[in-house]
């Protein structure tokens, strides 16, 4: 069973470009979220999906960012005319949280590292 | 109210030695305490977890405390390795709520000498 897949591993956009950012969750697993941690700091939440709906956006910045996991194929973190604050490790978790069983379990991917010049 | 707290933020252990760090929440309502290490260009991983209903747990060289009248947990490893130098953070969350968010703290860069 393949882990939490994320691609690009490394990315790097100038000012202003779109930035593109993949999470394949564990199989069976259709619970998303996206966290971001910036140096030396830990991870913040961003925003959890299950499969065709934003369930909770709370800690995505209000503009240039947005997050879909569409029906079929990966879930996006999509960041806009990106600026150098933007720069930091975003890392997808999935969990497999079923009514009735332990919910909190998130298994990680291996981020992705993007680098605004 | 969301807070949790973590230190020291650095901490160097000899080899053989034990390592503790410590957690605090504010949210009452928290019922799942995992621990996380990661190690250099990974993602975190899941180290150890407890629920608030116990006050110790156990795996192997690691084992988390919890007080929950004080809110705060720790995480003690022990025998502490070379290998086990990396970066821990303490989370929160509501593990009986759906697709609850983990809130974690800052991290603590742990190294262990040889």
């Amino acid at each position: 069973n393949a882990g939490v897949m994320q691609n690009p591993r490394h990315l790097v956009r100038r000012r202003g470009q779109e930035a593109r950012l993949r999470c394949s969750p564990m199989k069976g697993h259709s619970h998303v979220y996206w966290y971001r941690q910036l140096p030396e700091e830990g991870l913040k939440f961003m925003v959890y999906l299950q499969k065709e709906n934003i369930i909770d956006e709370s800690g995505m910045p209000k503009e240039r960012f947005s997050a879909e996991f569409p029906k079929e194929g990966p879930s996006i973190l999509r960041i806009q005319q990106v600026v150098r604050g933007d720069s930091a490790a975003y890392f997808c978790a999935s969990s497999p949280w079923a009514p009735g069983t332990s919910g909190a379990r998130q298994y990680f991917g291996p981020g992705t590292r993007l680098t605004v010049l | 109210q969301q807070q949790v707290k973590q230190s020291p933020q650095s901490l160097i252990v000899q080899k053989g030695g034990i390592s503790i760090i410590n957690c605090a929440y504010e949210n009452t309502a928290f019922d799942y305490f995992p621990w996380y290490q990661q190690f250099p260009g990974k993602g975190p991983a899941l180290l150890i977890a407890i629920r608030p209903d116990v006050s110790e747990k156990k795996e192997g060289r690691f084992t988390i405390s919890f007080n929950k009248s004080a809110k705060q947990f720790s995480l003690h490893i022990m025998d502490s390795q070379p290998g086990d130098s990396a970066t821990y953070f303490c989370a929160a969350s509501l593990e009986e709520t759906s697709g609850s968010r983990l809130t974690f703290g800052e991290g603590t860069q742990l190294t262990v000498n040889p």
